[in-house]
């Protein structure tokens, strides 16, 4: 299993304050990767990296943005927090399955974010 | 985008039941894997099984990807099996998941 950190696990914070939630894996992975998980529903990808310098929007619209200066810390950031917001966000982070063009992904513990 | 449908949605089973969770696909996948996702929201990765089966105690796997689903076997049920059970497949690096099988084991 790889090791992914997230941190704040809960963060309640108020209306149009700026937040970034941290995610950082020390297994040098390239690849890493953003849900938004509402309760009881599905995961959707919200964006994702290749590598360094690497960063792209994912199937899901997001007011979130990312950034990837390096390798170990994939940070997401809203500057404008709202309660549309509030939601359970996941990193992961993936390692080559061994066959062609596979991968296998492992996840963070989650940040829980409610915004009042 | 590719579609991702489990079956059932929902899933209430007695302490030592058996059961079957099914995920079914809708095209050609790179990789697929089964995640349990705990009462506190950690998601964790069971199987990675692109075909074939697999064992892992009491839960296996079984991908017939030709056919395009998977089934999560789920043996002896405890209550620390209790959470939801997600399918998850790689197509062109993307993880598309499922809405999820909620299961409840009770004592």
């Amino acid at each position: 299993e790889a090791d992914i950190y997230q941190t704040p696990r809960y963060l309640v914070i108020g209306t149009g304050k700026k937040i970034t939630l941290e995610c950082s894996q020390t297994m040098g992975h390239d690849k890493m990767y953003w849900y938004q998980q509402d309760p009881g529903m599905e995961l959707h990808l919200i964006h994702y990296s290749y590598g360094v310098n690497s960063t792209e929007k994912g199937d899901l619209s997001s007011e979130s943005t990312v950034s990837r200066i390096r390798t170990e810390h994939f940070p997401l950031t809203l500057e404008s927090a709202r309660p549309s917001h509030t939601s359970q966000y996941l990193c992961a982070s993936s390692v080559p399955s061994g066959g062609y063009m596979t991968e296998t992904q492992y996840f963070g513990p989650g940040t829980r974010l409610l915004v009042l | 985008g590719i579609q991702v449908e489990q079956s059932p949605p929902d899933l209430i089973l007695q302490e030592g039941a058996n059961s079957t969770l099914r995920c079914n696909f809708s095209d050609s996948v790179n990789n697929l894997q089964w995640f349990h996702q705990n009462p506190w929201g950690q998601l964790i990765n069971l199987f990675y099984i692109p075909s074939g089966t697999k064992q892992n105690g009491r839960l296996s796997a079984t991908t017939v990807a030709t056919e395009r689903y998977s089934l999560l076997y789920i043996s002896s049920s405890q209550t620390t099996d209790s959470g939801v059970y997600f399918c998850a497949v790689l197509r062109d690096y993307k993880l598309s998941f499922g809405a999820g099988t909620t299961v409840t084991v009770r004592a």
